[in-house]
């Protein structure tokens, strides 16, 4: 079974220009999360799909993020603009189930974005 | 607010037993779970506790008490391999939350 899949897996990208991060969960996985990790610091939250409904967006920090998930399939995050404090490793995970299984996530190799 | 504290680092003996402990405060609560993450690696699960008590699974075992909103994560006959940082991640009314991770030194 393959597992979630991320791409690219560095992007190096000017201040204001715009970066679209990729992610393909494990298939059959209702469930999708973006998790961003700053350099030492906690893995944070960004947003929870399930099937192609965003069901929490709470943790993306501002307007300048965009996720989607067409069709319940993969889901992209774009950035745009993008700014320096957006540097860090973004992860993509999925889970089983609709009815709120997400202690079992399986995460995958994480996106490193450094905005210069 | 909602937060989840671990201890930043923890040095053990190749061979010995290690703790690391996760206290958390949250609204409302669904499960503590562990995962593990290798120098520039993803995040991989370790186990889960949705209910007090204590989980084994092979050379680990994590234990929940919701009481104290408390638990831990226990590795046994520690191998240079086990060196990472680990994270609890709790799942409260809005969303899952992780711990800054405790990064665990093996010494041989």
């Amino acid at each position: 079974e393959a597992g979630v899949t991320q791409f690219p897996s560095h992007s190096v990208i000017e201040k204001g220009q715009t970066v679209t991060l990729r992610c393909d969960p494990i298939s059959g996985h209702d469930n999708l999360y973006w998790y961003r990790r700053v350099m030492g610091k906690e893995i944070k939250f960004l947003l929870h799909f399930v099937k192609e409904s965003k069901q929490d967006e709470s943790g993306m920090p501002n307007n300048r993020f965009l996720a989607e998930r067409t069709g319940g399939t993969y889901s992209t995050l774009k950035v745009q603009p993008a700014e320096l404090e957006d540097s860090g490793v973004y992860f993509c995970a999925s889970s089983q189930g609709t009815s709120g299984t997400h202690y079992e996530q399986y995460f995958g190799p994480g996106t490193r974005l450094t905005v210069t | 607010g909602q937060s989840l504290e671990q201890p930043s680092e923890v040095t053990a003996v190749e061979g010995a037993i290690v703790q690391i402990n996760c206290t958390y405060q949250t609204s409302g609560f669904y499960g503590l779970s562990w995962y593990q993450q290798h120098d520039g690696g993803a995040p991989t699960f370790l186990s889960y506790n949705g209910l007090d008590g204590l989980e084994e699974t092979g050379r680990f075992s994590s234990f929940l008490s919701r009481s104290d909103s408390y638990g831990y994560l226990l590795l046994q006959e520690l191998q240079m391999k086990d060196s990472a940082s680990y994270f609890c991640a709790v799942r409260g009314d809005d969303k899952i939350i992780f711990g800054k991770g405790t990064r665990l030194h093996i010494l041989p």
